[in-house]
């Protein structure tokens, strides 16, 4: 079992729409949670931190649920510029790593 | 200003021909990672630095090494490059092993 997976997508969407993806991580240990995004042949870029409360910036929401082991993050109001990959990322204090999920696709389209 | 800074962009080499990465930061951060990322795969743990302290992945493979001459700059080494090793190679910095990571650009290598 890989150790942060994600739904690779692609997710073709409407402008305007919403979108959510999930993502699930195996080391209960984990600490840290993060949003990227990564644009085609760019470096990945923070999105946003995820924290057990949830939190929300703009139209993007992270949520994390430890329980069950999975984050979120929900788009709002999908916009054109929106299109890009979103890499889940979980550290862990007791491994020292930032760990990659595959990444979700998303398209939005006019 | 660039604050993770990668060089070359872009580096062709030659099969089984040794070549250096390097990554510079300006942010004093205490951990460096390189990551290798193909392509629509997820960026792949190489190494990481805590200070000096060297993490090795158990699958990072023998031909790559690192090194971290002080806190400001890590080179990544491919000793006898193959064809697979052609990918994009991410430097990232972190305060600590728990905060978010800021990357270079990246440097995309070519092995022919």
């Amino acid at each position: 079992r890989k150790e942060v997976e994600q739904d690779p997508g692609p997710f073709n969407v409407p402008e305007g729409a919403t979108v959510a993806f999930n993502c699930t991580y195996s080391n209960s240990a984990s600490q840290s949670f993060f949003w990227y995004r990564q644009d085609c042949r760019k470096e990945p870029k923070l999105l946003m931190s995820v924290y057990s409360s949830g939190n929300e910036d703009g139209r993007f929401t992270a949520q994390l649920n430890r329980t069950s082991q999975y984050i979120s993050l929900l788009i709002r109001d999908s916009k054109l510029s929106d299109s890009a990959t979103y890499l889940c990322v979980v550290g862990s204090s007791n491994t020292g790593k930032l760990i990659f999920g595959q990444g979700t696709t998303l398209q939005v389209k006019p | 200003d660039a604050m993770v800074i990668q060089n070359p962009r872009y580096q062709v080499t030659q099969f089984g021909k040794p070549v250096t990465l390097s990554c510079s930061q300006t942010l004093n951060h205490n951990v460096m990672y390189w990551y290798q990322q193909k392509s629509s795969q997820a960026p792949k743990l190489l190494f990481h630095y805590y200070d000096k302290d060297f993490n090795n992945e158990a699958d990072t493979p023998d031909n790559f090494q690192s090194r971290r001459p002080n806190t400001s700059f890590c080179f990544l080494d491919i000793r006898s490059p193959g064809l697979g090793d052609a990918a994009m190679y991410l430097c990232a910095t972190s305060r600590g092993t728990n905060t978010e990571a800021f990357f270079g650009q990246g440097t995309r290598l070519t092995v022919v």
